[in-house]
């Protein structure tokens, strides 16, 4: 079974612009986590999408949106890139509801904004 | 809110050496508990959980234990190896996150195993 996809692995913008990170979850997931990881903060959850509603989101600004299709993949868009967004951003998907379920981990994007 | 404090590294041990990354949560309920382990230039992989008091997580040697008296979810291993080499993050999923798979991670430990 595929493991869990993220495209691009790397892109480099300049502050202003805005972007659009892209996830496909293993086959049959229906939930997608997004999360954000920088030497500073960490590891940070954005939002989770479950069956293309968004379930949760955490404490970040409106210009971080996401999206889930019916074929479960999910993007993230990022508007008016400031140069704090630079960071990896990690997809992971799980099968079910509930907060006893493993996720499993893209190998992130990273996002470098100069 | 939900939180987790996990000690900061670096670690470095010897190979072979007794390893023990600490852990603590604050969460309301009974929240599922996890290790998750990067290597670098990777995403992370789930090393173990456990999902309930007094349950043990182990994987690769790895073991840890959920202790809801002193909501702790300490990472041991009795021998550690180079390729262990690694960033360990301790999470947990609780009970407020509307049924989702929201993760709340520790800062990260680095593990770094000399031969």
């Amino acid at each position: 079974k595929a493991g869990v996809t993220q495209t691009p692995r790397y892109l480099i913008k300049t502050r202003g612009q805005q972007v659009t990170l892209s996830c496909s979850p293993i086959s049959g997931h229906r939930s997608v986590s997004w999360y954000q990881q920088t030497p500073g903060q960490g590891l940070q959850f954005l939002f989770e999408y479950f069956s293309e509603t968004q379930r949760n989101k955490g404490n970040f600004p409106g210009r971080f949106s996401g999206r889930q299709f019916s074929n479960s993949r999910s993007e993230m868009n990022v508007s008016t890139l400031e140069l704090g967004d630079s960071a990896l951003y990690l997809c992971a998907s799980s099968s079910l509801a509930g907060h006893y379920n493993e996720q499993f981990f893209g190998p992130g994007t990273r996002l470098t904004v100069l | 809110g939900d939180s987790v404090t996990q000690m900061e590294g670096p670690v470095t041990l010897s190979e072979e050496a007794c390893l023990t990354i600490n852990c603590t949560y604050t969460a309301t309920g009974y929240p599922s508990l996890f290790w998750y382990v990067q290597y670098p230039g990777e995403g992370l992989q789930l090393l173990l959980k456990a999902t309930k008091a007094d349950d043990k997580g182990s994987n690769k040697g790895f073991e840890a234990t959920y202790r809801k008296e002193t909501t702790s979810f300490h990472l041991e291993k009795g021998s550690v190896q180079v390729s262990d080499s690694a960033v360990y993050f301790c999470a947990l999923s609780g009970l407020n996150n509307n049924a989702g798979n929201m993760l709340t991670f520790g800062g990260g430990t680095r593990l770094m195993v000399k031969p």
